[in-house]
């Protein structure tokens, strides 16, 4: 256990289905990050909040929209998504953004879009 | 564009031996170079994170190098064991944008008993 929980676990939507994933840490980390890996490719930066607000976006399609409402919790939120988009998103949370902390990750959420 | 470069994809050892991977990164302005263990259907977990040019870090049988001047990190385990078994990855952080962690593909290590 890292400490930092993801629901769901597994999640398939059609292409025009609206759903959110969650990512949940009570580490008293200020920082979280939402991660997508694909099949043969490196783990890939979408988002980073840093005590709630958004400091990086690396140029994610807007039908990918992120939400931290408080330290802990942090969402995203998918719509219209395509085949493509069939990854493993991880959440991971680090206690600050400063790069000598270690990252703490989800389990993931495997989804898959039909 | 950052590129991390791990080498090799993937590797294969008997229960006993020892075995190191590497990582290759930009050598202008580093900040931080983090290893972590990624076991299936688990979490990535962190092994080491290591920030200064000729640091060494311990843990049990896993250790690793850092040289931040030619842009390399070696991760070493001696006496490999079945559980260790995972992909291994290590993720490069700059001065630019210290926040963001840019990981590498991975080695992917079977010991096989």
């Amino acid at each position: 256990e890292t400490g930092v929980t993801q629901t769901p676990r597994h999640l398939v939507m059609g292409m025009t289905n609206k759903k959110s994933l969650k990512c949940e840490q009570h580490l008293g980390h200020n920082a979280m990050y939402w991660y997508k890996q694909s099949a043969k490719k490196p783990l890939e930066l979408m988002f980073v909040y840093s005590l709630e607000e958004r400091v990086e976006n690396n140029s994610v399609p807007s039908r990918f929209s992120p939400e931290c409402p408080n330290s802990s919790h942090l969402f995203l939120h998918l719509h219209t998504l395509q085949p493509e988009d069939s990854a493993l998103y991880l959440c991971a949370s680090r206690r600050h953004t400063g790069a000598n902390t270690e990252a703490f990750f989800g389990q993931g959420t495997r989804l898959t879009v039909v | 564009i950052l590129n991390v470069e791990q080498s090799p994809q993937s590797l294969h050892v008997q229960e006993g031996d020892s075995t190191n991977f590497t990582c290759s990164f930009p050598s202008s302005n580093f900040y931080a170079l983090h290893w972590y263990r990624w076991e299936t259907a688990k979490s990535p977990e962190a092994l080491f994170v290591m920030t200064l040019n000729g640091d060494e870090k311990k843990k049990g049988r896993i250790s690793a190098t850092l040289n931040t001047k030619e842009g390399y990190s070696y991760l070493y385990i001696k006496g490999s064991q079945p559980e260790d078994s995972a992909t291994y990855l290590c993720a490069f952080s700059s001065g630019g944008s210290n926040y963001k962690l840019t990981f590498g593909k991975g080695t992917l290590l079977t010991v096989n008993p």
